[in-house]
């Protein structure tokens, strides 16, 4: 069975600060889904990284992809209040058909 | 925003009572899944389905089965519900297998 980690599960942190969150998968896989959510809200896509190497940016948000690591970052540049969501990271396995894989979830909270 | 509904938005039952929850897109994506979201968990795959009268389980299947009579309809169907089906549950939709999923809006069930 796929595993997808992610860290922090909690993450304070203070307007126009930067952060990385991480997200750890268990097996080969060479595509990776970023999604944010709000409190109550469904989920958005903001990031689909397809190879190793790929690298997406996004406003204040930019994902890349390590495959050989089995690694992805959403790094955070100079944090807005906005930006205060949950987000998750999600895997496709090569044996698991067309089934994602999500990680638990990174809340974050932006303090002014 | 893609086209997918959730019907009902909230529900709130007993146990023992069999539940109905549907999905339906205006997109004509193949793919189709459900999950349901709890703290903790993130979001776990109860089934999904790659086509008409195509279905598959998933991470958390057992006490769930789904339905595809149709390409713009799935339906997941709690046969007896119990108090620990109490969850958010979203369904999503894909178009190709590498694409990213589009959640609809979810579906809030207690069952008490």
């Amino acid at each position: 069975e796929l595993k997808v980690e992610q860290n922090p599960l909690f993450l304070s942190m203070q307007e126009g600060k930067n952060y990385t969150i991480y997200c750890n998968y268990s097996t080969t896989s060479d595509r990776l889904y970023w999604y944010r959510q709000d409190p109550g809200k469904s989920l958005e896509s903001l990031f689909v990284l397809l190879s190793n190497g790929a690298v997406k940016q996004e406003g204040r948000l930019m994902a890349s992809l390590d495959t050989k690591a089995r690694l992805s970052t959403l790094h955070i540049t100079a944090a807005v209040h906005d930006l205060s969501a949950t987000y998750f990271c999600a895997v496709d396995g090569w044996d698991t058909g067309n089934q994602f894989y999500f990680g638990t979830g990174t809340s974050l909270t932006v303090i002014p | 925003d893609a086209g997918i509904t959730q019907s009902p938005r909230h529900k709130v039952t007993e146990t023992g009572t069999p539940v109905t929850l549907r999905c339906h897109q205006t997109e004509n994506h193949r793919y189709m899944y459900w999950y349901r979201q709890d703290p903790g968990h993130g979001l776990r795959l109860i089934h999904y389905s790659y086509g008409v009268k195509d279905t598959d389980k998933g991470e958390v299947s057992d006490g769930y089965s789904v339905s595809r009579s149709k390409t713009e309809d799935f339906l997941l169907t709690l046969e007896s519900a119990t108090s620990s089906q109490t969850s958010v549950y979203f369904c999503a939709i894909r178009e190709t297998p590498r694409a990213e999923q589009f959640f609809g809006p979810g579906t809030r069930l207690t069952v008490l």
